[in-house]
């Protein structure tokens, strides 16, 4: 089965600093997304990335799956302590019908100190 | 309101007891996830539906039943609970289009078995 290894699994960064988080795969992503989850709530939808060297911005949040896709990079710029929280990549393990299921990493916890 | 929704969202039972997590979503997606989450092993599938006469074990499905009554309900039941089940649990809908496959997931049930 497709592995997902995150880095790091946890982070505390001073408001303002830019951080990133890395998801990593050994086998080819054919549909990266990323999940932002508050400690006790769901997972809130973020991005996703499906094409090699593609790359999604939305407000102060950067994501980027590289040309191999197999390695997902999430950026932010001037954190905020509304960023706090777990984030979660997962991936099919396929294409087409094989797209049903998702494997996802452990997450990155996120802590933004004001 | 909240497409998908999860009843309880807190349960504390005892070891043998019975119980049933509901999930019930507005969104009019046709398949349907039940997954865990716990510390440092991220989230985890137990069963997926594709409709309401197509159920599917996931990676952990030993000691969980599921129901899917109806295209918007999708029950998990715990036959009789242990506490190494003590987790939290997320119910997930989905339409998948083409190779994009976004999950929605709902706030969550914490489980604690004693």
């Amino acid at each position: 089965s497709q592995e997902l290894e995150q880095s790091p699994q946890s982070l505390i960064v001073q408001e303002g600093k830019n951080l990133t988080i890395n998801c990593t795969s050994s086998k080819t992503l054919y549909g990266l997304y990323w999940y932002k989850q508050k400690y006790g709530e769901g997972l809130i939808f973020l991005m996703m990335l499906q094409k090699g060297g593609e790359e999604k911005s939305h407000e102060k949040i950067t994501a980027k799956l590289d040309e191999k896709k197999q390695q997902s990079s999430l950026h932010i710029t001037a954190s905020q302590p509304s960023h706090a929280g777990i984030y979660l990549c997962g991936a099919h393990r396929g294409s087409g019908g094989s797209n049903y299921k998702l494997t996802f990493g452990k997450g990155t916890l996120l802590t933004v100190n004001p | 309101d909240a497409d998908v929704t999860q009843t309880p969202r807190n349960r504390i039972t005892k070891t043998g007891k019975r119980i049933m997590l509901e999930c019930s979503q507005t969104k009019g997606h046709d398949r349907m996830y039940w997954y865990r989450q716990d510390p440092g092993l991220g989230l985890r599938l137990i069963y997926y539906s594709f409709d309401v006469k197509d159920i599917n074990k996931g990676e952990i499905s030993d000691g969980y039943s599921v129901s899917r009554q109806a295209q918007a309900k999708f029950s998990l039941s715990l036959e009789s609970a242990i506490p190494n089940q003590t987790a939290l649990y997320f119910c997930a809908t989905s339409r998948p289009i083409g190779s994009y496959n976004e999950q929605f997931f709902g706030p969550g049930t914490r489980l604690t078995v004693l």
